[in-house]
Formats: C-alpha cells, structure tokens, sequence
C-alpha cells in the first residue's frame, strides 16, 4: 500500500497525559499537512510542513502540540497535557509541491484520540 | 479567515441528480476542492477548480464562479455507494479550509 499511513489509528488516554501520533506520508510527496476533524464538522487546518520545515501553524493549535518532521520523510504531531477539548480525529495529508496535482491532498485514515 | 456555506443534508433516491451549492468568503483564493468522506473512513479527492467553469470527472462535475464565490459539486446517476459525507474546500496556497460537509443519503 503506498498511501499515507497514520499510526496509531485509536488512541484512548487519561486528562493530562502526553500523546503523539505518527504520520508516513506518500513517499515522494514533499508537502504533510496535519487536520483535526470533529464530529460533524470538516477538517481543520493545523499546521503544514514543506520537506522538514514547519511553514505555517494554525492559531488553533495551542503550545501544548507540537510537529516534527525530521529529514522530510515521516511527521510526528505530539500533545501535551491533552485535555477533554483535544478529543477528535487527527488527519495528516500529503500533497506534491508541483505540477498539476499539487493540487490534490491524500489524506491518511487518521488518529481517534479520546481524552477521558 | 474563511468561512464556507454548503447544505447540511441531502436525500435523493438511486439514478437521481444532486447538487450541492457552496458559497465562500475567503482572504486568499486559490481554487475550490471537493473531498468525498464516508463514515470512518478519509476524505478522498473529487475535484479541484482554479478557474471559473464546469469541469467532469465521470458521474462527478464541479462548477466554479469567482467572481460570485460560488461553486457546486454535481452527482449524477446517483447510486448507493455515494451515501456519504460531502466537503467544498477553499485552497489558498497550499493549505485548504473545509466547509461543514454536506450529508448526502441515496436511497433505494
């Protein structure tokens, strides 16, 4: 399968506990972008990555997430002290810089995280 | 900011025609998706309009107006399969920002 992969795909924890999310994007895809979607509502931009470098993070996001993206190949969104707001599914993307399919995003199965 | 309008719901029986209207206010536009999403599953690509008209994709076709910041998605020759979860997305550079999602239900 050469799609994106997402992993885990539930993750159940405790208020207050840390979790990360590991992404592995198509591979020759440049550009990953992480989503949050809850229920009922589309994707929500979070934060977007050009190779191994972050370009833009969503004011959504609060200094409790943090990505990485290290050598451009797989991205890992990690929250701290999550709390019962931070339960969603957690969707990454990926998308070719160039040509005329830049223009299409793939996107993982995604994350269900849910805060207890 | 952006803010995307689209229908909550739809329900059309098998072999109909639906469109669903998207109406957008946006800083920044670059073009409109459409992602198709079942239940559980990801959103998947449909189509992209980066320039005012009617493109078609098989029994998909996306319609773009600039200059009204307007756009549809239209299904035809609905089938069951199609039951699901539909999103206009304004594109500006690179990131996109989804609308609510439309709920489209076939029935028998």
């Amino acid at each position: 399968d050469t799609g994106v992969s997402q992993d885990p795909r539930h993750k159940i924890t405790k208020r207050g506990q840390n979790v990360t999310f590991r992404c592995d994007p198509i591979s020759e895809h440049n550009r990953l972008y992480w989503y949050r979607q809850t229920l009922g509502q589309g994707p929500e931009f979070l934060t977007y990555f050009q190779n191994e470098a972050q370009l833009e993070k969503s004011r959504l996001l609060s200094d409790r997430f943090s990505a990485e993206r290290p050598k451009g190949s797989f991205s890992t969104l990690e929250i701290q002290r999550t709390e019962q707001g931070d339960s969603a599914m957690y969707l990454c993307a990926s998308s070719l810089g160039q040509g005329h399919l830049y223009n299409e995003q793939f996107f993982g199965p995604g994350t269900r995280l849910t805060v207890l | 900011g952006q803010s995307l309008e689209q229908p909550s719901e739809v329900t059309a029986v098998e072999g109909a025609i639906v469109q669903i209207n998207c109406t957008y206010q946006t800083s920044g536009f670059y073009g409109l998706s459409w992602y198709q999403q079942h239940d559980g599953g990801a959103p998947t690509f449909l189509s992209y309009n980066g320039l005012d008209g009617l493109e078609e994709t098989g029994r998909f076709s996306s319609f773009l107006s600039r200059s009204d910041s307007y756009g549809y998605l239209l299904l035809q020759e609905l089938q069951m399969k199609d039951s699901a979860s539909y999103f206009c997305a304004v594109r500006s550079d690179y990131k996109l920002s989804f609308g609510a999602g439309t709920t489209v239900t076939v029935r028998a």
